[in-house]
């Protein structure tokens, strides 16, 4: 069966520091990969998806950025935090173009003081 | 795709029916309508989804009207672990983009 992994859990981080998010899926193959995040009391906001190795989509622009250099692997990266990064980031894959629905990590809540 | 209305919170006995409405009447011929669910701190849970035809699983049930324009998820029996924010997204199957709104926060009480 298919899961997904996302780390670390939380983490807090000064501003102006770097930041690197990885997510793994494991038990499919070329999956789309979706990065979102949630501020407090907030819905989902999309911030990128990946239809494979290399290819990256942009939904907003901002002080992140995000790369696919394996086909189960998306990391979400910062050179240079900024107090509005914080949140709930959650990384999701999705299962199959007909079904089209998209399974989430447990997420990663960042601290940026 | 289409933009969905839902009530901000609804409150639910504990073992009775939970009824969740969410309005699109914007939505498309190709459009479908998908739940998913929140815990607390955690990741979405999806739930179910359809087009046209009511669907039911171990989960829920999805009740859709027929001029599709509205729809309402049900929770046959629930429980106190179905607190949680529940969104309707209603999308293309195809796209890759999904948006979540802000949903609505069901609490059940025991």
């Amino acid at each position: 069966s298919q899961t997904i992994h996302q780390w670390p859990a939380t983490l807090v981080q000064p501003v102006g520091s770097p930041l690197s998010l990885e997510c793994t899926v494991e038990g499919t193959s070329n999956p789309n990969l979706y990065w979102y995040r949630q501020a407090a009391g907030r819905g989902l906001q999309l911030l990128f998806y990946s239809v494979g190795i290399g290819q990256i989509s942009s939904e907003v622009p901002q002080n992140l950025s995000a790369s696919r250099p394996q086909d189960r692997q998306f990391i979400l990266s910062s050179k240079k935090l900024l107090l509005s990064d914080s949140g709930f980031y959650l990384c999701a894959w999705r299962e199959g173009v007909a079904k089209n629905i998209q399974y989430f990590g447990a997420g990663t809540r960042l601290s940026v003081l | 795709d289409a933009k969905t209305t839902q009530p901000p919170s609804m409150d639910c006995a504990e073992g009775r029916a939970a009824n969740l409405p969410c309005n699109h009447s914007t939505i498309s011929g190709n459009e479908y309508v998908y739940w998913y669910r929140q815990i607390h701190s955690q990741g979405p849970q999806y739930i179910i989804h359809g087009l046209k035809n009511n669907e039911t699983n171990e989960m829920a049930s999805l009740i859709i009207t027929e001029d599709r324009k509205s729809s309402t998820l049900i929770l046959p029996h629930a429980t106190l672990r179905d607190t949680a924010v529940y969104y309707c997204i209603v999308r293309v199957a195809a796209g890759n983009q999904f948006y979540f709104g802000t949903g609505t926060s069901l609490t059940v009480i025991p």
